[in-house]
């Protein structure tokens, strides 16, 4: 079984339109870093979310972690073309130098 | 902003030659990792480095596999005989301390031939 889904796999979506990324781990997060990668590049890092409940904003991206540490969202409010790329989420599940990664959500954004 | 930076972007390599992958992190980062990414698949943690010495290692980080900091700013993956298995895209990472964000470079793409 996976240590840490994300869903959905895929995202197409018009300009303008909200969307949300969810991350599920089958082990409680330590941490919850979202990164942002372009095909065929690196990870751009968004945000790090440490506490249950914790949420974190930056321009239009919200990031949550929930109560029970096991689950993030990432929300995109009033999408662009800009936001169009493969985000992962890469957790800390404690006692280990290592980030797991999910399968990354490709989004797409069309005018 | 300051940034990981790697060389080369894309290196190719005859199967059982060796490779080495080189990354400047960012200048005040204490710890330094090498994460890799087959086409298609997630991106895999390899290596953590800390205080001049590897601090964890996946079971993909074999006898082939090795890591450097030569000197106060490079640090190094080496494959010792490459495997056609070996292609992947290799990315390393910075972080400030062991909780701090991992920053990440653009990645060397490997093919092996």
């Amino acid at each position: 079984s996976q240590e840490l889904e994300q869903s959905p796999q895929s995202l197409i979506v018009q300009e303008g339109k909200n969307l949300t990324i969810n991350c599920t781990s089958s082990k409680t997060l330590y941490g919850l870093y979202w990164y942002k990668q372009k095909y065929g590049e690196g990870l751009i890092f968004l945000m790090m979310l440490q506490k249950g409940g914790e949420e974190k904003s930056h321009e239009k991206i919200t990031a949550k972690l929930d109560e029970k540490k096991q689950q993030s969202s990432l929300h995109i409010t009033a999408s662009q073309p800009s936001h169009a790329g493969i985000y992962l989420c890469g957790a800390d599940m404690g006692n280990t130098d290592k980030l797991i990664f999910g399968t990354g959500t490709r989004l797409q954004v069309f005018p | 902003e300051p940034e990981v930076t790697q060389t080369p972007s894309h290196q190719v390599t005859q199967m059982g030659q060796e490779v080495i992958l080189r990354c400047v992190p960012i200048s005040n980062h204490l710890y330094f990792y090498w994460y890799r990414q087959i086409l298609g698949q997630k991106v895999e943690f390899l290596v953590s480095f800390y205080n001049n010495e590897i601090s964890e290692k996946s079971e993909i980080f074999d006898d082939q596999f090795s890591v450097e900091r030569p000197d106060g700013s490079n640090f190094t993956l080496k494959i010792r005989s490459t495997k056609l298995e070996d292609s992947a895209m290799y990315f390393c990472a910075s972080s400030l301390t062991g909780n701090q964000p991992q920053h990440f470079g653009d990645g060397t793409r490997l093919s092996i031939l």
